[in-house]
């Protein structure tokens, strides 16, 4: 059953604390990407990748980081950093090739306690 | 340049009427243009994309109109049902693989029974 899977689907964290929200492809796409969505404001890009071992900043990526070390995976940790971090996570991902036709995957809904 | 603005913020429609939702944009760059469609608490499903060579796309009850010269696109539900309740998103990308998707602020649709 090809698809995005995101995990966990609910995260509560306390402040000061870091998170890793996991998010995994098997459709063989290359690129995939980070958005955090908040009521009234569409989706923001945090961060993206279009190769492993490589990533770039998106347009709100301070107090987040991520890596790639397997095409399939690209986890997103959530620091400390991060000033207001209840929001909603989706994870994104697309052929290369292919238009910007990205896929997203369930999302994370993380709440800072 | 950047933006996507997108309206109106909320639709409120009958069971068996047209739902339309409008988008602008101003970067004459742009040349992708997806809708997206997202139920609570799930990521955002690919729902229609047009390029701009064509001025309408049609797929079942879902159509795309694209006005090149005023640089606006709007999504039309046709014979709207309550299932088709949901917010929608308008997105737009620059040519190229590696750009960016910019995303609208959304639009909550009810569709009454």
């Amino acid at each position: 059953d090809g698809g995005i899977t995101q995990s966990p689907k609910y995260l509560f964290r306390k402040e000061g604390q870091n998170v890793t929200l996991s998010c995994e492809q098997n459709l063989n796409h290359d690129a995939m990407y980070w958005y955090r969505q908040d009521p009234g404001q569409g989706l923001r890009l945090i961060y993206y990748s279009q190769i492993v071992n490589d990533f770039q900043k998106g347009d709100i990526a301070e107090g987040y980081s991520v890596s790639r070390e397997k095409k399939e995976s690209f986890p997103l940790t959530v620091t400390s950093a991060q000033k207001n971090p209840t929001a909603f996570y989706l994870c994104a991902s697309k052929w290369q090739s292919s238009y910007n036709e990205q896929f997203f995957g369930p999302g994370t809904r993380l709440t800072v306690l | 340049q950047q933006q996507v603005k997108q309206s109106p913020q909320s639709l409120i429609v009958q069971k068996g009427g047209i739902s339309i939702i409008n988008c602008a944009y101003e970067n004459t760059a742009f040349d992708y243009f997806p809708w997206y469609q997202q139920f609570p608490g799930k990521g955002p499903a690919l729902l229609i994309a047009i390029r701009p060579d064509v001025s309408e796309k049609k797929e079942g009850r879902f159509t795309i109109s694209f006005n090149k010269s005023a640089k606006q696109f709007s999504l039309h539900i046709m014979d709207s049902q309550p299932g088709d309740s949901a917010t929608y998103f308008c997105a737009a990308s620059k040519g190229g693989a590696t750009n960016k998707l910019i995303f609208g602020t959304g639009t909550l649709l009810a569709v009454q029974p």
